[in-house]
């Protein structure tokens, strides 16, 4: 069965950086959409970003929040999808959550059980 | 506050038949699928419903008293002969295409009696 586990959290300062990797099993990440989903303490769901396939070109596209300050890139190599965290805010502490998304790629197959991250000084 | 609207929580008692309802408009709900994932207490959420049909593939990781339906701009999660192991928070989730970016709702607490 597919396996997604994501890595990376921790606990940083505001205005810091972070990078948070994805590892997938059983199948190619360069022939998928991949999201990043977060969930903030107490909180709902929130989409964070995606990157698609490679062969589509793996544009991505992000939430308005993070637009400008995250990047969502991918190493076929290593079979795995990061999150690249920069400015953080407080407002950025949350359970941070992989998914790989089925076809329509806005829908959500595989999940991870998600990396902390805690942004305070 | 949420994109798509659900009811804040839900209560049944065991073997009951209960809806969940996710509300959108004609630039989500109204034009694409929805998900539905289940979620205990904060772990990983696990999908159940994309529109009307269980995710393939995995479907056998679902149970058959779960279903989906939309009617207009609102989707519906029905789950059937509720049982204890149902309890969870839902979130109904789709894209958006004036915003640009995919939408979820503000989840759901089912509790079993």
């Amino acid at each position: 069965e597919v396996q997604v586990v994501e890595s990376g959290g921790g606990l940083v300062k505001p205005g810091g950086s972070l990078t948070l990797s994805c590892e997938v099993s059983e199948f190619s990440v360069s022939d998928a959409w991949v999201s990043w989903v977060r969930q903030a303490p107490g909180k709902g769901l929130e989409w964070v970003g995606r990157i698609g396939r490679k062969s589509e070109g793996g544009t991505t596209d992000y939430a308005a929040p993070v637009e400008g300050r995250f990047t969502i890139s991918r190493d076929d190599s290593k079979n795995t999808v990061y999150l690249q965290m920069n400015s953080l805010k407080s407002e950025d502490t949350a359970l941070y959550f992989c998914a790989t998304n089925a076809m329509p790629p806005y829908l959500f197959d595989y999940w991870g059980q998600g990396t902390l991250v805690t942004v305070s000084s | 506050q949420s994109a798509l609207t659900q009811e804040a929580s839900v209560s049944g008692t065991v073997g009951q038949k209960v809806t969940l309802s996710c509300s959108g408009n004609s630039s989500n709900i109204g034009f694409y699928t929805v998900g539905w994932y289940q979620q205990i207490s904060h772990g990983a959420p696990k999908n159940v419903m994309f529109g009307e049909s269980p995710p393939s593939g995995i479907s056998d990781r679902i149970s058959d008293r779960f279903s989906g339906s939309k009617s207009g701009t609102t989707a519906s999660l029905t789950i059937s002969g509720l049982q204890p192991e149902d309890e969870a928070t839902y979130y109904c989730s789709t894209w958006d295409n004036i915003l640009y970016v995919v939408i979820f709702g503000g989840g759901t607490k089912l509790t079993v009696l």
